[in-house]
């Protein structure tokens, strides 16, 4: 069964820094993985979606590596702003169906200060 | 484009009662869509898959006669909650999938019940 786990939990930082979101997976045979935004009481945004076959994506100031024999994917988000805070989540295509479920992992809320 | 709405985005109401949630594909057509519940600080929990004009494929735990499912056409799903209790308060997330490696999530409905 598939699990996906991301660490840290929070994430508190000063503007301007740039860091590391970490995500796991257990079984390494997904389609793809996707990176969310999550503002508080709202829907889901999708930031960032790598491919089975790719290693990395980028988009403006954020990137998205996947290492899929580890199970392992970053999120890096560069000279963060305030406007980044938000609960990030990621969330892999299970490969062991064709029915397109994804499972989440239980997000990490980034709090970027002024 | 891919624009997902739920509707309501917030709804209240009292224990025995049934509370019915649509979620729409604005500018797509969904073969797929995707009912989610979030408790808080927790993550996306997958509930049911429905495709149009079938049953829905619910997940291991979820009560399909509680959480009732209609996928009638291939731009709205409805959940129906029936006889809510207070532990049926939650977020409730659809998504909608043009095809099966994409989805696309509407805004969330907050569901409290007295």
């Amino acid at each position: 069964k598939q699990e996906v786990t991301q660490i840290p939990a929070a994430l508190s930082v000063p503007e301007g820094e740039n860091l590391v979101l970490n995500c796991s997976f257990t079984d390494s045979a997904i389609y793809n993985l996707q990176w969310f935004r999550q503002d508080p009481g709202k829907g889901l945004t999708s930031l960032l979606l790598i491919q089975s076959s790719q290693r990395e994506q980028t988009s403006g100031r954020l990137n998205a590596s996947l290492d899929k024999s580890s199970g392992r994917s970053t999120l890096y988000i560069a000279a963060s702003q305030p406007g980044d805070s938000a609960t990030y989540l990621c969330a892999v295509h299970d490969g062991s169906s064709n029915t397109g479920k994804l499972i989440f992992g239980q997000g990490t809320t980034l709090q970027v200060k002024p | 484009g891919a624009v997902v709405s739920q509707h309501p985005s917030r709804v209240i109401c009292k224990s025995g009662t049934s509370v019915k949630i649509e979620c729409r594909s604005l500018d797509f057509q969904a073969t797929t869509m995707f009912w989610y519940r979030q408790f808080p600080k927790q993550s996306l929990m997958l509930m049911a898959t429905s495709n149009e004009g079938s049953k829905a494929t619910y997940e291991q735990g979820v009560e399909k006669d509680k959480f009732l499912i209609n996928h009638a056409s291939l731009t709205l799903s409805t959940l129906t909650v029936t006889s809510a209790h207070p532990e049926d308060s939650s977020f409730y997330i659809c998504s909608a999938s043009p095809i099966t490696d994409t989805q696309y999530f509407g805004p969330g409905t907050r569901l409290t019940v007295l």
